[in-house]
């Protein structure tokens, strides 16, 4: 019930596309749902994040789409840059003390030139 | 500023040895927490500190010791490891009290031989 499972492991899409990444979790208590962004040789970075009374968030080039019902949220990324190439990690968390972060198991990201 | 600096970058240790590993934030984050990330795979919670005090132990072997001395410092010490310990140790800290925004360093690279 902790988990969140995230798709596809890797993607490869032309610069100018869309990247689309999916995750899916069970555990109806979690209430934030943020993605995180790693380069090589770094550490993760907060991407973009949703709760669950919203259904779309748009940051720049990054929208979550978020289907409460259907238990499942997702990243587009749109105009897909080769900068952009990196692994992407959904995550999930639950506002109580004591919580921690339940993270999909990652996509990689490479987006050709 | 959004920082969190690890140190060293790069360590190679043998089994015997005992080494430490750093972090340091300036955010005036309350939370702090210790992460493994093995390659090609999300981090892995391993120590949560809150208020300079252990709050989360991810049944971590002793040979993981943490220490927070101050809000801002963060140490893992380290005695005895194994090759299988070999992994990117990242450190992050949290200005939320649910660990739900959190700023993650680049990570010590760490080799066991």
């Amino acid at each position: 019930q902790q988990q969140v499972k995230q798709s596809p492991q890797s993607l490869i899409v032309q610069k100018g596309g869309i990247s689309i990444i999916n995750c899916a979790y069970e555990n109806t208590a979690f209430d934030y749902f943020p993605w995180y962004q790693q380069f090589p040789g770094k550490g993760p970075a907060l991407l973009i994040a949703i709760r669950p009374d919203v259904s779309e968030k748009k940051e720049g080039r990054f929208t979550i789409s978020f289907n409460k019902s259907a238990k499942q949220f997702s990243l587009h990324i749109m105009d897909s840059q080769p900068g952009d190439s990196a692994t992407y990690f959904c995550a999930a968390s639950m506002g109580v003390s004591g919580s921690r972060l339940t993270f999909g198991e990652g996509t990689q990201l490479t987006v050709n030139p | 500023d959004t920082e969190v600096t690890q140190t060293p970058k790069h360590l190679v240790m043998g089994m015997t040895n005992k080494k430490s590993l750093k972090c340091e934030q300036h955010m005036g984050h309350r939370a702090m927490y210790w992460y493994k990330q093995k390659a090609k795979k999300p981090p892995e919670l391993m120590f949560v500190y809150s208020y300079e005090k252990l709050s989360i132990n991810e049944s971590v072997p002793s040979r993981f010791s943490p220490e927070c001395p101050n809000s801002s410092l963060l140490n893992l010490h380290l005695h005895a490891l194994q090759p299988e310990d070999s992994a990117l140790y990242l450190c992050a800290s949290s200005t939320d009290p649910f660990g739900n925004i959190q700023y993650f360093g680049a990570g010590t690279r760490l080799s066991v031989l």
